[in-house]
């Protein structure tokens, strides 16, 4: 699986949009970007992945750039809720193995 | 939500006994997981399951056994519980597809076990 870099902390206003980046420099073809979430003492929770097209679903939305190196996970509008560690995963799909997860990134939503 | 209990949510054992954790689903699905997580490691896979009586090691596997007799049970056993097995333990669930859902793992709400 290719490494990833995310920044270690982030804050966001609540009702903003809070925007989390992630680095994949060495991420194959075949590799999706994942991103997931963990709320305190909650397990991680999935949020959404893709391959190379932007997706968006009802929690958020990921922003590939065209050299597929990085991306952008979107909440459109952070509530207190949204404050947790997300994850920046790099993965083959559809390998039913192991997820591995990094450091991640604190987000805090500010009343 | 992805249809996964785990049960118990919390346990306090002593050394030396044997733990069961088990995981349940609804959703019919074929992958299941186990994984501890303890501060400054992450997570990481214990063991996992690719079918009814197929399972395999992960990466953090000794002193810990699993069987799988039914699709929607996975059980974890500590046979003899240690101090360093002390951790919340999370289950997790995928199923393999062509489509945009390939192998997304979805989680438990996790079990803290701490032995003392």
């Amino acid at each position: 699986d290719a490494k990833t870099t995310q920044p270690p902390s982030m804050d966001c206003a609540e009702g903003r949009a809070a925007n989390l980046p992630c680095n994949h420099s060495t991420i194959s073809g075949n590799e999706y970007v994942y991103w997931y979430r963990q709320i305190h003492s909650q397990g991680p929770q999935y949020i959404i992945h893709g391959l190379k097209n932007n997706e968006t679903n009802e929690m958020a939305s990921l922003i590939i750039t065209e050299d597929r190196k990085s991306s952008t996970l979107i909440l459109p509008h952070a509530t207190l809720r949204d404050t947790a560690v997300y994850y920046c995963i790099v993965r083959v799909g559809g390998s039913a193995r192991q997820l591995t997860f990094g450091s991640g990134t604190q987000l805090t939503v500010l009343p | 939500d992805a249809g996964i209990t785990q049960s118990p949510r919390h346990k306090v054992t002593e050394t030396g006994t044997p733990v069961t954790l088990r995981c349940h689903q609804t959703e019919n699905h074929r992958y299941m997981y186990w994984y501890r997580q303890d501060p400054g490691h992450g997570l990481r896979l214990i063991h996992y399951s690719y079918g009814v009586k197929d399972t395999d090691k992960g990466e953090v596997s000794d002193g810990y056994s699993v069987s799988r007799s039914k699709t929607e049970d996975f059980l974890l056993t500590l046979e003899s519980a240690t101090s360093s097995q002390t951790s919340v333990y999370f289950c997790a669930i995928s199923e393999l597809s062509s489509g945009p859902n390939t192998d997304t793992q979805y989680f438990g709400p996790g079990t803290r076990l701490t032995v003392l």
